[in-house]
């Protein structure tokens, strides 16, 4: 089994609202990763979490925190965010470990818009 | 830094027609290469991987096979369906790097 599930699916909300998006799996995977798409671009890679400490930040600003309960969850705070932060938020997660060989599995994504 | 680069879109074909999506790469030592396909309103799955130099990966009628002399990591099918109307990406991952590194995407229309 190689999936990831996201929730919700879609989500609107206001510049004032603060809202969380959520991720799990159960494949015993180590990284998880959130990725912002905007329509017709590639995923933009946002954190990365390696055994459940954040390693990689992409200079997102600090109107989005994640979280990392554990090693099967990952969130996203959302607090005061800009329409042009619009867009699919995906989420994937891999093994860990660094590795070359190492296989990003995606969730299907939260459709997010910001009024 | 490591970078992929697709084909550019979008791409129009009739059903059962031969398809081919061109993607190269520069890395750095020897990545893994991956396509992934997103269908409208979806996630992006894996189609495809390969490993290591001459590995053909494979899939649902897909087919890539790693080039590292031509820095290469084509996508091809032999007789496409309506179904397989999506968006392709190539990726690629290098040692240490933790991020897939993605071309720009193809957009593929069958029309029937």
């Amino acid at each position: 089994d190689t999936e990831v599930t996201q929730t919700p699916k879609h989500l609107v909300m206001g510049m004032t609202n603060k809202k969380s998006l959520k991720c799990e799996q159960h494949m015993g995977h180590r990284a998880m990763y959130w990725y912002k798409q905007k329509a017709k671009k590639p995923p933009e890679l946002m954190f990365v979490y390696s055994y459940e400490k954040l390693s990689i930040n992409e200079s997102v600003p600090s109107r989005f925190s994640p979280e990392c309960p554990n090693s099967s969850l990952l969130n996203l705070h959302l607090h005061a965010l800009q329409p042009e932060d619009s867009a699919l938020y995906l989420c994937a997660s891999s093994r860990g470990g660094g590795r070359r060989t190492d296989t990003q599995y995606f969730g299907p994504g939260t459709r997010l818009t910001v009024l | 830094g490591d970078s992929v680069t697709q084909m550019e879109g979008p791409v129009t074909l009739s059903e059962e027609a031969f398809l081919t999506i061109n993607c190269t790469y520069t890395a750095t030592g020897y990545p893994s290469l991956f396509w992934y396909v997103q269908y409208p309103g979806e996630g992006l799955q894996l189609l495809l991987k390969a490993t290591k130099a001459d590995d053909k990966g494979s899939n649902k009628g897909f087919e890539a096979t790693y080039r590292k002399e031509t820095t290469s990591f084509h996508l091809e099918k032999g007789s496409v369906q309506v179904s397989d109307s999506a968006v392709y990406f190539c990726a690629l991952n290098s040692q240490g790097a933790q991020k897939l590194v993605f071309g720009q995407g193809t957009r593929l229309t069958i029309n029937p």
